[in-house]
Order: structure tokens, then sequence, then C-alpha cells
């Protein structure tokens, strides 16, 4: 049972590089999510998508995109990247978002030089 | 304001206490409640969910009073296995669901 699968694990960046953060799940949930978690900020919501075909920016979307793929997928786009968005990124997804759990990936913990 | 404020801790218990957390949250219109527990650099993970009428797990038992719009976890009973971060979660429709998490609370039992 994969559940939520994010790749890569580990990454170094330098400023100004590109790189998309994948996501897939199994669970044929609607609702996916992208996470940063930095100390003492807990996890702070970029994107998250309701549904297949929709997007929506959460609190902290600045620098990034996203693209629902399809409902198992939903990637996260660093267009330009900078040392503040050195953190830990976190996919998420859930049935529908409502009373019902969120599962998590298992992390990526990105490093901008 | 954060919208979900926890204690951050450390809570420091010896092996057998009892400890509670609390947590507050701002905006009324939530709509569902969770605790989470999150080990040191793993992803977080479902520990309850939080009913109205208030739910027991084994060792942990969750309540919610919406009037005051706090949420307690408490734990009895400690093991050294429940030494984590316990996030307070709360969900919202705002267009849509969406999951607003608290910075957590550090929970370290001790033999």
């Amino acid at each position: 049972n994969a559940g939520v699968t994010q790749t890569p694990k580990f990454q170094v960046l330098k400023t100004g590089q590109s790189m998309t953060l994948q996501c897939a799940q199994d669970m044929n949930h609607n609702s996916m999510y992208w996470y940063r978690q930095d100390p003492g900020m807990g996890l702070r919501l970029i994107y998250y998508s309701a549904s297949e075909g929709t997007t929506d920016k959460g609190e902290v979307p600045n620098g990034y995109n996203v693209s629902r793929l399809n409902k198992r997928e939903f990637s996260l786009r660093l267009e330009s990247a900078a040392p503040s968005q050195t953190s830990v990124y976190f996919c998420a997804s859930s049935i529908t978002g409502s009373a019902d759990e969120a599962f998590f990936g298992q992390g990526t913990r990105l490093t901008v030089v | 304001r954060k919208e979900v404020e926890q204690d951050p801790g450390p809570f420091n218990v010896p092996e057998g206490a009892t400890v509670a957390f609390n947590c507050t949250y701002s905006n009324s219109a939530s709509q569902s409640f969770f605790w989470y527990r999150q080990d040191c650099r793993k992803e977080p993970k479902l520990l309850m969910s939080v009913y109205s009428s208030g739910n027991e797990d084994g060792r942990f038992t969750a309540q919610l009073n919406r009037a005051s719009q706090y949420i307690s976890l408490l734990i009895r009973d400690s093991k050294l296995s429940d030494s984590a971060t316990y996030l307070c979660v709360v969900n919202r429709i705002s267009g849509t669901y969406k999951y607003i998490f608290g910075t957590g609370t550090r929970l370290k039992v001790l033999a």
C-alpha cells in the first residue's frame, strides 16, 4: 500500500534554478495539498486542489506553481528557487477534504544555496 | 495572530504521567478537528479525530469546546514511545475545505 508518494526525498538547488516536486496518491482521493514546514512555523498550505482540474492558492503561494495532472498526481514547481524556499515540503491527500483524514507523503527536504 | 494556536512546549514528563495539550482556533467556521502526531523528520499521521461529544482511544482522550473554540488532548500513562510533536488541526470551508495546522507541541517522555 503505497499511499502518498513524493519524489525526490532530498534536493539541493542553487538560487535561480527550477525544479518540480512530484506527488502521486493511489487511494482514489479527490483532494490534494502541498504544504511547507519550517521550524517554529508549523505546516503552511501552499496550494491545494479540491478535485481534478481545479487548483487554488493557500497561505503561502508566492514563488510556486502547481499542476493537477490527473486524479492521482499533483506537482509543485519552483520556477526560480530562492534561499527562503529552503524547507521540508509535504504533499497530502484526502477523500473530499471535509471530515476526512489527510494522508501525507514522506516529505521532500529542499535546500536552496 | 495564528488561526490555530498551541503551546510549543517542550513538555518533559516522566513515564506514567498524565499530560494535557491545549489548542485554540480563531475561525468559528471551522468544521472538523483532528490531532496529528509527527515524529522527528517524519510525516504527520492522524492520531485521532475530535468530536463535539468528546472521544477516547485507549490512553488518549480528545475534547472539543465549540463555544470557547478550544480543543484538548489528554494522554494518560505516558510511554516513551509517545515522545513526538502533537499537531492540532482544524478543517474549514472557505470555497473548499482546507486543513489548517497549529505549530505543534513537543512532548518528551522520560524514563
